[in-house]
């Protein structure tokens, strides 16, 4: 069973430029969060989709949006891009409440890591 | 609100010895209990869980239980390896609550294990 693939593993932007990220989740998961990470502030949660609606959203600013597909796949996208934007963001997928067996964890992709200069 | 502490890192061992990380949790409920791990240059796996008080989860000779009593979840080892040598978090999640996908994370503890 193929994991969760994120697209593309490594990118350069320059300030003001925007950025849009790719995310497949495992085959049957229904929910697609996404999740920053960075040496400072550790992993911090930006949104979460189910049935192409954003069901739960983090604390950042309105530059950071995504979206589902109808087929379950995901993107964000990052708009006029910041040094502090530089980050490893992941991507994971899960089984929505009532589903299977699910109990809550997600299963991350490798992450798309985004410099910035 | 809701948080996960661990402990500070980084933890250097030898081989064989034995491991504990601890993790504490505050929660209003009874969250389930994850612990991932990520790899240099990877993202995160899960490596065990927990979704009930006195849950043991297990994997790869990695084991910590769900204390109620104490909010905690330490992971243990008996015997590591170097090829344990990574970043181990330690999450929470109220799952079925409508918080599906959104894990508290604790900051990570680095883990290097030498020959």
């Amino acid at each position: 069973k193929a994991g969760v693939t994120q697209t593309p593993r490594y990118l350069i932007k320059t300030r003001g430029q925007q950025v849009t990220l790719s995310c497949s989740p495992i085959s049957g998961h229904r929910s697609v969060s996404w999740y920053q990470q960075t040496p400072g502030q550790g992993l911090q949660f930006l949104f979460e989709y189910f049935s192409e609606t954003q069901r739960n959203k983090g604390n950042f600013p309105g530059r950071f949006s995504g979206r589902q597909f109808s087929n379950s796949r995901s993107e964000m996208n990052v708009s006029t891009l910041e040094l502090g934007d530089s980050a490893l963001y992941l991507c994971a997928s899960s089984l929505v409440p009532g589903q299977g067996t699910s109990t809550g964890e997600l299963f991350f992709g490798e992450g798309s890591r985004l410099t910035v200069l | 609100g809701d948080s996960v502490t661990q402990m500070e890192g980084p933890v250097t061992l030898s081989e064989e010895a034995f491991l504990t990380i601890n993790c504490t949790y505050t929660a209003t409920g009874y969250p389930s209990l994850f612990w991932y791990v990520q790899y240099p240059g990877e993202g995160l796996q899960l490596l065990l869980k927990a979704t009930k008080a006195d849950d043991k989860g297990s994997n790869k000779g990695f084991e910590a239980t769900y204390r109620k009593e104490t909010t905690s979840f330490h992971l243990e080892k008996g015997s590591v390896q170097v090829s344990d040598s990574a970043v181990y978090f330690c999450a929470q999640v109220f799952h079925g609550s409508g918080n599906t996908g959104k894990l508290i994370f604790g900051q990570g503890t680095t883990l290097q294990v030498k020959p």
